[in-house]
């Protein structure tokens, strides 16, 4: 089945630990993206990358890193910078082109003791 | 200023009626997308409908229909015959940009709860 994959579901670290994220999807799509979600907040953008070894931030890319080695892999680091790491992450990818939707992954649960 | 604005935190419906969820939109763009996501308490994002700036018939799926009014930059979301299941939070989002370098504003999102 076609879609995409976050691992793992939930995250613990010790705060100024660095940790990334993983996000992998066979749909072949070009475009990937990473949002943090708040509780009782919607999505904000963190990166997006429209295209393999090409990415830009989003509007709150302080104290996060990401790369796009391979069309279908899109890993998220959350570096020590990143001052409120405790969030919910989520993975997204479209293909790119006026696309009609963005397909998302099931999220990942970080939480910085 | 906010890009999508989502104005009912929550609301609550009887099991069966309809339900309206507000969504007003800010852009400059002539081509952009509008989009509407479930989300319920597992936190995955349930794409339901999208209604393109260019489309000139509200979009509708199943229970689903957009009521797009394009002068009031409005986007709301009817479910009709509201079940149980439709408990949970739903966004408003825009899709803006160039070719090739889109990316989606989302609403702050509302949480709808049916009762039984």
């Amino acid at each position: 089945d076609g879609g995409i994959t976050q691992s793992p579901k939930y995250l613990f670290r010790k705060e100024g630990q660095n940790v990334t994220l993983s996000c992998e999807q066979n749909l072949n799509h070009d475009a990937m993206y990473w949002y943090r979600q708040d509780p009782g907040q919607g999505l904000r953008l963190i990166y997006y990358s429209q295209i393999v070894n090409d990415f830009q931030k989003g509007d709150i890319a302080e104290g996060y890193s990401v790369s796009r080695e391979k069309k279908e892999s899109f890993p998220l680091t959350v570096t020590s910078a990143q001052k409120n790491p405790t969030a919910f992450y989520l993975c997204a990818s479209s293909t790119g082109l006026v696309s009609i939707e963005q397909f998302f992954g099931p999220g990942t649960r970080l939480t910085v003791l | 200023a906010q890009k999508i604005t989502q104005t009912q935190p929550g609301m609550f419906v009887q099991e069966k009626e309809a339900v309206t969820l507000d969504c007003t939109y800010d852009t400059s763009d002539q081509s952009y997308g509008l989009f509407w996501y479930k989300q319920p308490s597992s936190g995955e994002m349930i794409f339901l409908i999208y209604q393109g700036s260019y489309d000139e018939q509200n979009a509708t799926e199943g229970r689903y229909s957009l009521n797009f009014q394009k002068a009031r930059k409005s986007a709301n979301l009817v479910i009709s015959a509201s079940q149980l299941g439709d408990s949970a939070m739903y966004f408003c989002a825009m899709r803006e940009g160039n070719f090739g370098n889109e990316k989606l504003t989302f609403g702050t999102g509302t949480r709808l709860t049916i009762i039984p």
